[in-house]
C-alpha cells in the first residue's frame, strides 16, 4: 500500500526566499511520485512528476524537486518565492497496480508575506 | 479540447436526495477517476475506471455509484445525499496511469 505525508500544513515564507516544502512517501513499489498545486477556488495543476530516470525533477513555475529513494523523500523547492506562488500544494504517489489511483498528502498552503 | 468538464459547478441537496454529478472529457482518455476533497484531509479516491464498462472502488466508495458507458463520460451518482458527503469533488483523466488532469471541480453541500 502506499501512503503520503506532507510535513506542515501551513508554510509562511517572505517573497523572494526559498519555498521548501516537503513530501515524504511510503510505497511497496518503485514509486511514481507528483506535485500538484491548486489555487483558490479552482481544480489541481499538475507541477512536476517523477516516474524514472533523473532524480532531480524541474517543473513549471521555476519549482523543482528531488527524489530521495533511500530517505522516502520528494521534497519541493524553488529558490525565489513569489506572491503568485501562494496556493495549496499537494504530494500524491500511485497506486502500485498502476491504474491511475493517486494517493493524496493532507496539503500544504503556501504563504508568501511582501 | 475543452479538457476535463464537471457540472454543476455548485449544488445544495437535502438529506436523502439523489442526484448526478457529472463529469466528461473530449481528450480519449482511457483512465478517469472521482477524487473528494475535504479540509486537512487532500484528496481521497472515490471510484475510478480504466476504460469504458470498467470500474472500481476507491478509498471512500460508500454512498457513491459510477458507471461508465462512453469512453468520454464518468458520471458519480449520490443515492441518498448525507451532510458527510458535503464536499468538492473532482473528476480526472488520463491517457497514462500515472498523470491526471482535473476538472474544476463541483462544490456540493448536503444539509
Amino acid at each position: 500500500a502506499q501512503s503520503v505525508t506532507q510535513l506542515g500544513s501551513h508554510v509562511s515564507v517572505s517573497e523572494g526566499a526559498l519555498v521548501l516544502l516537503r513530501c515524504n512517501y511510503s510505497s511497496s513499489v518503485p514509486p511514481y511520485l507528483f506535485w500538484y498545486v491548486q489555487y483558490p477556488n479552482q481544480g489541481l495543476q499538475l507541477l512536476l512528476k517523477y516516474t524514472t530516470g533523473a532524480t532531480l525533477v524541474k517543473g513549471i513555475n521555476g519549482f523543482e524537486a528531488e527524489f530521495k529513494k533511500s530517505e522516502t523523500s520528494f521534497h519541493l523547492t524553488k529558490p525565489s518565492a513569489h506572491m503568485s506562488d501562494a496556493a495549496e500544494y499537494f504530494c500524491a504517489v500511485s497506486g502500485s497496480s498502476n491504474t491511475g489511483k493517486l494517493i493524496f498528502g493532507q496539503g500544504t498552503t503556501l504563504q508568501v508575506k511582501p | 479540447n475543452a479538457g476535463v468538464t464537471q457540472t454543476p459547478k455548485f449544488q445544495v441537496l437535502k438529506t436523502g436526495q439523489s442526484m448526478t454529478l457529472q463529469c466528461a472529457q473530449d481528450m480519449n482518455h482511457e483512465y478517469m477517476s472521482w477524487y473528494r476533497q475535504d479540509p486537512g484531509m487532500g484528496l481521497r479516491l472515490i471510484h475510478y475506471s480504466v476504460g469504458a464498462g470498467i470500474t472500481d472502488q476507491g478509498e471512500v466508495p460508500n454512498g457513491y455509484n459510477v458507471s461508465r458507458s462512453t469512453t468520454e463520460d464518468f458520471p458519480l451518482r449520490l443515492l441518498s445525499a448525507a451532510p458527510s458527503q458535503t464536499s468538492v469533488y473532482f473528476c480526472a483523466s488520463s491517457s497514462n496511469p500515472n498523470e491526471q488532469y482535473f476538472g474544476p471541480g463541483t462544490r456540493l453541500t448536503v444539509t
